[in-house]
């Protein structure tokens, strides 16, 4: 049982590039989120979706984007990196409100 | 929007010393509220939880209750150890999101 399972776990990219953070449960979740975790800031959440085919918008939405076209998937693009991504992204899974979201080990990404 | 405040740190104990690290909140309804623990260079791992009013999460020597009349939610162990430092998050969510504090360092000495 892999639980949350985020690639890569470290990214360098250039300005103006894109690229897909790839995440995946097998708990048969409904509920998925991407947060980014900045210093001093917490975790502040981007997009969530709570089931296949349904996403929305978090607190900082802008420059991503999101899909869920199954359970187990929900990727995070990044359509035109800057500088102000750099950050530590973390996709989380979930059952219910009630039980806590399970958290992926995070992707690092740098931004030059 | 729903939002939680946590003590800045870090907090600085040493070994078999009492912890408290307060977290409030705000919200619509009755979230359901968390404590999450982070150790270096990993992802958030849930500690404890509880879904009403008080009610008391617990886990690894660690407790929390549901104070509805003063929306807290403060962490609590009573006897700290050094693998007990890590960054510590609270969180309160209702419906599908979830809202976290800005993480309270706890640095454990022997």
């Amino acid at each position: 049982n892999a639980g949350v399972t985020q690639t890569p776990k470290f990214q360098v990219l250039k300005t103006g590039q894109s690229m897909t953070l790839q995440c995946a449960q097998d708990m048969n979740h409904e509920y998925m989120s991407w947060y980014r975790q900045d210093p001093g800031m917490g975790l502040r959440l981007i997009h969530y979706s709570v089931g296949a085919g349904i996403t929305d918008q978090g607190e900082v939405p802008n420059g991503y984007n999101v899909s869920r076209s199954t359970t187990e998937d929900f990727p995070l693009r990044l359509l035109s990196a800057a500088p102000s991504q750099t950050s530590v992204y973390f996709c989380a899974s979930s059952f219910d409100r009630g039980r806590g979201y399970t958290f992926g080990s995070g992707t690092r990404l740098t931004v030059v | 929007g729903n939002s939680v405040t946590q003590m800045e740190g870090p907090v600085t104990l040493s070994e078999e010393a009492f912890l408290t690290i307060n977290c409030t909140y705000t919200a619509t309804g009755y979230p359901s509220l968390f404590w999450y623990v982070q150790y270096p260079g990993e992802g958030l791992q849930l500690l404890l939880k509880a879904t009403k009013a008080d009610d008391k999460g617990s886990n690894k020597g660690f407790e929390a209750t549901y104070r509805k009349e003063t929306t807290s939610f403060h962490l609590e162990k009573g006897s700290v150890q050094v693998s007990d430092s890590a960054v510590y998050f609270c969180a309160a969510g209702s419906f599908q999101k979830l809202v976290f504090g800005t993480g309270t360092r706890l640095l454990v000495s022997p």
